[in-house]
């Protein structure tokens, strides 16, 4: 079946480094794909999406870009704040319900 | 709008006893889910409503577990004899369907259940 298969962490790193959080998914078809955040104490927050190959998603200095000749979705900013430290989920849409991978814990360092 | 909320927050429980969680999604939405998230795992289905009718179940849902939706609003979850396997948070999202907003689902902040 779909599933999603996400960069294990946690990763820590300091404030202004660049990040990428690699993400791969296996799916019939061409899925949705997702990258939600997950604040201490929060749910789950849709951080940015993509709904078809090559489109870029993007939001808060976050981007991600659908790249269906390698099933990857890769998360990445360029430089990362202390308020970025949060679980990182990519996910993809299946016919009725989200697909999540484990989840990625990122520190970031003053 | 406030989102989609869900009480409690936090539910003790001991094995054996029947816990009820609730969720209201966010009110113009109209198809509901039900997601469980152990510890450092990510959400895993359990099942969606699309108002009132439930649409889809997941195997990890036993029989040991119900939800409903009686109104096509708010959805509850209940848990019965429970198990220490059943420790989690237990997460529901809500979005409209049949629209290009049907791509985003938008989550509670959960409920964690600990079963002693």
């Amino acid at each position: 079946g779909d599933s999603v298969t996400q960069m294990e962490g946690p990763v820590t790193l300091s404030e202004e480094a660049c990040l990428t959080i690699n993400c791969t998914y296996t799916a019939t078809g061409y899925p949705s794909l997702f990258w939600y955040v997950q604040y201490p104490g929060e749910g789950l927050q849709l951080l940015l999406k993509a709904t078809k190959a090559d489109d870029k998603g993007s939001n808060k200095g976050f981007e991600a870009t659908y790249r269906k000749e390698t099933t990857s979705f890769h998360l990445e900013k360029g430089s990362v704040q202390v308020s970025d430290s949060a679980v990182y989920f990519c996910a993809l849409r299946g016919r009725n319900d989200m697909r999540f991978g484990a989840g990625t814990r990122l520190t970031v360092k003053p | 709008d406030t989102g989609v909320s869900q009480d409690p927050r936090h539910k003790i429980t001991k094995r054996g006893q029947n816990v009820t969680f609730r969720c209201d999604p966010i009110s113009e939405h109209n198809r509901l889910y039900w997601y469980r998230q152990t510890l450092g795992q990510g959400p895993e289905f359990l099942t969606y409503f699309q108002n009132e009718a439930q649409l889809e179940k997941s195997r990890l849902l036993s029989d040991r577990f119900s939800a409903e939706r009686p109104k096509g609003s708010f959805s509850t979850l209940e848990i019965q004899r429970t198990e220490q396997g059943d420790s989690a948070m237990y997460l529901c999202a809500s979005t409209v369907a049949g629209t290009s907003a049907s791509y985003e689902q938008y989550f509670g902040p959960g409920t964690r259940l600990t079963v002693t």
